[in-house]
């Protein structure tokens, strides 16, 4: 069985700071890929960044970054210099070669950037 | 531009009714996925289909039905089995199983119903 945890309900940060939004996972798969998605309040699913399990260094994309620690089982964002616009829900997702590569999602993290 | 359109973006049915929603992609995606979105549960699996006249059911399953007639379109039934059909229906399509991790889903705007 697969499962993402998302610990944190919501998040608030100061424009331009950097922020790490939590994820933890867990499955006995050895081969597997981890996700972020951003959901603004429109409400369409927006694909950030994706981690290989056997990637060997953590992803980035611009101000987007997955720290993955394997042993920890974690894959937690970190955005850097947070816009406005970053406001929105963030979700972990996670796929298994055991489940047949169909993603999982985590229940979100609302992250409010103020002025 | 290439992309996934669902229809409609709000939906109001009445207890007993069936409702469809559409769902059509021309990104040439063999995959195709319903996810049901409620509040504070994330997102959570309803069927998929991998390829043309396949189909598999995901974790709630129940209450609804799916067709997969052609590549580009995946329809979603809400039958009047389903207890509580109030929620944000996400459709999204990939490439699909390509023997790695990287399943990157494309998503729709979404549906959103509302029982009466």
């Amino acid at each position: 069985a697969q499962k993402i945890t998302q610990t944190q309900p919501g998040m608030f940060v100061q424009e331009k700071e950097a922020v790490t939004l939590d994820c933890t996972y867990d499955t006995s798969d050895q081969s597997y890929g981890l996700f972020w998605y951003k959901q603004p309040s429109s409400g369409e699913m927006i694909f950030l960044i994706y981690q290989g399990s056997y990637d060997e260094q953590n992803a980035t994309e611009g101000r987007y970054s997955l720290n993955f620690q394997k042993a920890r089982k974690s894959a937690n964002l970190v955005i850097s210099a947070s816009q406005l616009g970053d406001s929105a829900m963030y979700f972990c997702a996670m796929s298994t070669r055991g489940g047949s590569y169909i993603p999982t999602f985590g229940r979100g993290t609302s992250l409010i950037v103020h002025p | 531009d290439g992309g996934i359109t669902q229809s409609p973006k709000y939906l109001f049915r009445k207890e007993g009714q069936n409702v469809t929603l559409s769902c059509e992609q021309n990104l040439n995606h063999d995959a195709m996925y319903w996810y049901r979105q409620d509040p504070g549960q994330g997102l959570r699996l309803i069927y998929y289909s991998q390829i043309v006249n396949d189909f598999q059911k995901g974790d709630i399953a129940e209450g609804y039905s799916v067709s997969r007639e052609k590549k580009e379109s995946f329809p979603l039934t809400v039958t009047s089995a389903q207890k509580n059909p109030t929620a944000f229906y996400l459709c999204a399509s990939s490439m699909g199983d390509r023997g790695t991790g990287a399943n990157v889903l494309t998503f729709g705007a979404g549906s959103r119903l509302t029982v009466l």
